[in-house]
């Protein structure tokens, strides 16, 4: 099956500092990628669709310029919490459409490991 | 917009037993896919088992199979011949067909295998 990698796959940093993560699709070329974010406990949260080659659409109520979303290519999406607080802590999780065969069907998307960020 | 609901936060089955794990959902669409994820303590996702709205044929994976209730709107997963690797979180979602390809999860069931 399609694989999707998250580096890193836990970050510690200190209180206004940014961080970055990457996802990665290793054997397939995501145009569409999808970045979550999961508190403990509680079910994933859609925080932006990310499109390669153009800007990513945010869900309401995600601050579009404390999570910067990148999609340069068919295989890379980055995510950079940019000013990070405490309550940024939390597991970020990415996910990428993967081919299909129906016209019109929905593509199935393909999960990465997650990243656990702490913010001190 | 639609909407995912997972009535039972928690559940618990023995090894070897069965258990059902219910999920209805609310939509205007008339396509769309259901799956059920398990997340185990790793955190991955792990697709169990997708279902195409237009199939009236319940989908099953091995020991994984679904009741899925279209006028009824629900989506039920059970798992026969539980196994300790079973307990984890199972999430219920739901994405249109052929429009926004947002999954929209449930809260989620944590299940628990009793050895």
């Amino acid at each position: 099956g399609a694989v999707v990698s998250q580096h890193p796959s836990r970050v510690i940093c200190k209180s206004g500092t940014s961080v970055k993560i990457e996802c990665r699709s290793l054997d397939f070329q995501a145009t569409t990628m999808f970045w979550y974010r999961q508190f403990p406990k509680q079910s994933l949260m859609l925080m932006a669709t990310s499109n390669e080659g153009s800007k990513a659409t945010y869900e309401q109520g995600v601050e579009k310029d404390k999570f910067l979303i990148n999609h340069a290519s068919l295989t890379l999406s980055t995510l950079t919490v940019t000013s990070a607080h405490p309550e940024d802590s939390s597991f970020y999780i990415c996910s990428a459409r993967g081919g299909g065969t129906l016209a019109g069907a929905p593509l199935e998307q393909y999960f990465g490991p997650g990243t656990r960020l702490t913010v001190t | 917009a639609q909407t995912v609901t997972q009535s039972q936060p928690e559940m618990s089955v023995q090894e070897a037993e069965t258990v059902t794990l219910s999920c209805t959902y609310d939509t205007s669409e008339s396509d769309y896919y259901l799956f059920w994820y398990k997340q185990p303590p790793s955190r991955q996702m792990i697709l169990v088992i997708r279902q195409e709205a237009y199939k009236q044929q319940n989908a099953t994976e091995n020991r994984f199979s679904v009741n899925f209730q279209k006028a009824a709107k629900s989506f039920s997963l059970k798992i026969s011949d539980s196994q300790l690797g079973d307990a984890a979180m199972y999430f219920c979602a739901f994405i249109r067909w052929g429009g926004s390809e947002k999954l929209v999860f449930g809260k989620g069931t944590k299940l628990t295998v009793n050895p």
